[in-house]
């Protein structure tokens, strides 16, 4: 079993849905828990972060993380065609960037 | 120009040739990674290093070898290239915030294909 796992999709959403991406993990010892997002041919970025539980919310993005559940959402309203991307969980248990991704989520936000 | 620079860019190459691909960067960071993708497996961390002295095993080290020439340099190598080694490699680099957080960022990636 892999420590994150993440649904691959694809996902394919009219333009303006709310969208909601979410991740399992095993390990309790996980504190830093990250939202990458990855356009086609570019290298990840760093979206959202979020340490131990709770919300966090940036414009139309909200992450949130469920310690006791082991769960970590990231919720986009109005979502746009421009937020078409793969994204990607990942969590840091030491914060030494060592991150473990889950597999990428595919969004496709269509006109 | 780019923050963290990696070539080349693409690579198609033979089984049993060596490969080196290389990253600099210029945020003058201490720490820098390079990670693995593959499709249905995300992103796994092969090494890291945390100073130009510093150099560690990450998660699929094996098959693997790199390199930190300087602060801004680091390369990895491939000594004999087989098959499964093709995916797309990513150099990344990061120094904690003063929240806390260790972002890293991520160069452009380097597709690599082993004929």
């Amino acid at each position: 079993q892999k420590e994150v796992e993440q649904d691959p999709g694809p996902l394919s959403v009219p333009e303006g849905a709310i969208v909601s991406l979410n991740c399992t993990y095993s390990n309790s010892a996980f504190q830093y828990f990250m939202w990458y997002r990855q356009y086609s041919r570019k290298g990840p970025e760093l979206l959202m972060y979020t340490y131990s539980s709770g919300n966090k919310e940036d414009g139309r993005f909200t992450a949130q993380v469920d310690k006791s559940s082991k769960y970590i959402s990231l919720f986009i309203r109005d979502s746009q065609p421009s937020d078409s991307a793969t994204y990607l969980c990942a969590t840091d248990s030491s914060n030494t960037g060592k991150l473990i991704f889950g597999q990428g989520t595919t969004l496709q936000v269509k006109p | 120009d780019a923050d963290v620079t990696q070539t080349p860019r693409n690579r198609i190459t033979k089984t049993g040739k060596r490969i080196m691909l290389e990253c600099s960067q210029t945020k003058g960071h201490d720490r820098m990674y390079w990670y693995r993708q593959d499709p249905g497996l995300g992103l796994r961390l092969i090494y890291y290093s945390f100073d130009v002295k510093d150099i560690n095993k990450g998660e699929i080290s094996d098959g693997y070898s790199v390199s930190r020439q300087a602060q801004a340099k680091f390369s990895l190598s491939l000594e004999s290239a087989i098959p499964n080694q093709t995916a797309l490699y990513f150099c990344a680099t990061s120094k904690p915030g003063a929240s806390g957080a260790n972002v890293l960022t991520f160069g452009a990636g380097s597709r690599l294909t082993v004929l």
